[in-house]
């Protein structure tokens, strides 16, 4: 069984610029939720996929949108990078949208915005 | 808005000793929480939940303990291992509204053992 993998490690981008951060989730997990982790925070929710479409989005801006691909892995696209913007991107996948569902997380994606 | 916080930002023990962590959550509707631990370089990693009618919950060397009246939780791990040093969030994962569900995570705490 393999686990949540994310592209690519580390990224250095310049203000003002665009961005496209990878998921590949779990095997036999089909809903894929990112996640925003500033230094010395804990996760913030960015949005939910499930069945290809955007099902859930926490308080983040319209720049920050994303897709879901029919083998349930995901991309965060983040357009007009601001400085704030520098955080630690992270993919979770699970099994279905219900409470309590395990959700298993990837390494992140480290965004450096300069 | 409602958030999930923690008391301690960083919390340093010997190795052996028993490490308490805790988290105060303030939507009393929370019915469900998870801590996680994520070392350096990686996402957050399950490591324990309970559930709201249970006030108790014991896993390997973990324990979480539930107190609803003051919206309080705790994560006890015996004989704590240089292996645990980790930063530890608890999360709260409440009912889906308009049919999902999310996590949401409190500040972290950093947890140190000292050989």
């Amino acid at each position: 069984e393999t686990g949540v993998t994310q592209s690519p490690t580390h990224l250095i981008k310049t203000r003002g610029q665009q961005v496209t951060l990878r998921c590949s989730s779990q095997s036999g997990h089909n809903t894929v939720s990112w996640y925003q982790q500033a230094l010395g925070q804990g996760p913030q929710f960015i949005f939910q996929y499930y069945r290809e479409e955007e099902n859930g989005r926490g308080n983040f801006p319209p720049r920050f949108s994303g897709l879901q691909f029919p083998n349930y892995s995901s991309e965060l696209n983040v357009n007009a990078l601001e400085l704030d913007d520098s955080a630690l991107y992270l993919c979770a996948s699970s099994l279905g949208q219900v409470q309590g569902i395990g959700y298993t997380f990837g390494s992140g994606t480290r965004l450096t915005v300069v | 808005g409602e958030s999930v916080g923690l008391h301690l930002p960083t919390l340093s023990v010997q190795e052996g000793d028993n490490s308490i962590i805790n988290c105060a959550y303030s939507n009393s509707a929370s019915d469900y929480f998870i801590w996680y631990k994520q070392e350096s370089g990686k996402g957050p990693q399950f490591i324990i939940d309970i559930r709201s009618n249970m006030d108790k919950r014991q896993g390997q060397r973990v324990t979480v303990l539930l107190n609803k009246t003051v919206k309080h939780l705790s994560l006890q791990i015996a004989a704590t291992q240089p292996g645990d040093s980790a930063v530890y969030f608890c999360a709260e994962n409440p009912e889906p509204v308009s049919g999902y569900s999310t996590l949401t995570f409190g500040k972290g705490t950093m947890l140190l053992v000292s050989p």
